[in-house]
């Protein structure tokens, strides 16, 4: 299977931290995505980075990908309240279409 | 601009009764279409995917079935539930492979009882 895993399952951090989540694959990919959860609701799409990508940026959010490691990590700073929730990573495979999503990272933001 | 609804929310049924979850998108023509599910506190698992009207694919074997009757319907179901078919279900909508992103409704949360 191609489901990524973050790591770490469960994060907590107080409010003005940054957040660090790690996303590790198995096959070669074309994309990677990262998505957010909000408990009991479908996910809305953060940033998406490219196999030929190092780095990308939005906003507070910055993502990284290593496909020599099959890995990517996503980092937010400066955390909010309102950041709270879980956090997917989603890869494509080199000869597909779809995206298969990891097992997400939990984030609590302490007030 | 683009929409997806999905219904219903919430849903309770007995085991071995049929199921028919429905999903459609609104302001776009020709979308790829996804069914996951996501059991309690866990990742998204991959069931069904189209391309096309007519064109469903299936990621792993399950006692689920899916159809696209309309360009922008999606429709999931099953003649008999069984117990390990709760979950969350959710469907999304891509335009080509999804170098945007997958849009996703809002879910409905299935006990099977």
């Amino acid at each position: 299977s191609q489901q990524g895993e973050e790591d770490p399952q469960a994060l907590s951090i107080q409010e003005g931290e940054n957040a660090t989540m790690n996303c590790s694959y198995k096959t070669s990919i074309n994309n990677l995505q990262w998505y957010r959860q909000n408990s009991g609701r479908g996910l809305v799409h953060l940033i998406l980075i490219r196999s030929n990508e190092r780095e990308k940026h939005s906003g507070r959010l910055r993502v990284t990908l290593d496909t020599s490691k099959k890995s990517s990590s996503l980092l937010i700073t400066a955390s909010r309240a309102a950041d709270t929730a879980s956090y997917f990573c989603a890869t494509d495979v080199a000869t597909g279409n779809q995206f298969y999503f990891g097992t997400g990272t939990s984030l609590t933001v302490i007030p | 601009s683009q929409t997806i609804h999905q219904w219903p929310a919430t849903l309770v049924q007995p085991v071995g009764s049929p199921l028919s979850l429905e999903c459609t998108v609104e302001g776009t023509s020709n979308p790829n279409l996804y069914w996951y599910r996501q059991a309690a506190g866990r990742g998204l698992q991959l069931l069904f995917y189209s391309v096309g009207i007519g064109q469903i694919s299936s990621e792993v074997p399950q006692n689920l079935s899916a159809s696209r009757p309309q360009d922008r319907q999606f429709i999931l179901s099953s003649k008999k539930l069984l117990l390990s078919d709760s979950g969350f279900y959710l469907c999304a909508w891509s335009k080509g492979q999804g170098m945007r992103g997958y849009t996703f409704g809002s879910g409905t949360r299935l006990t099977v009882v």
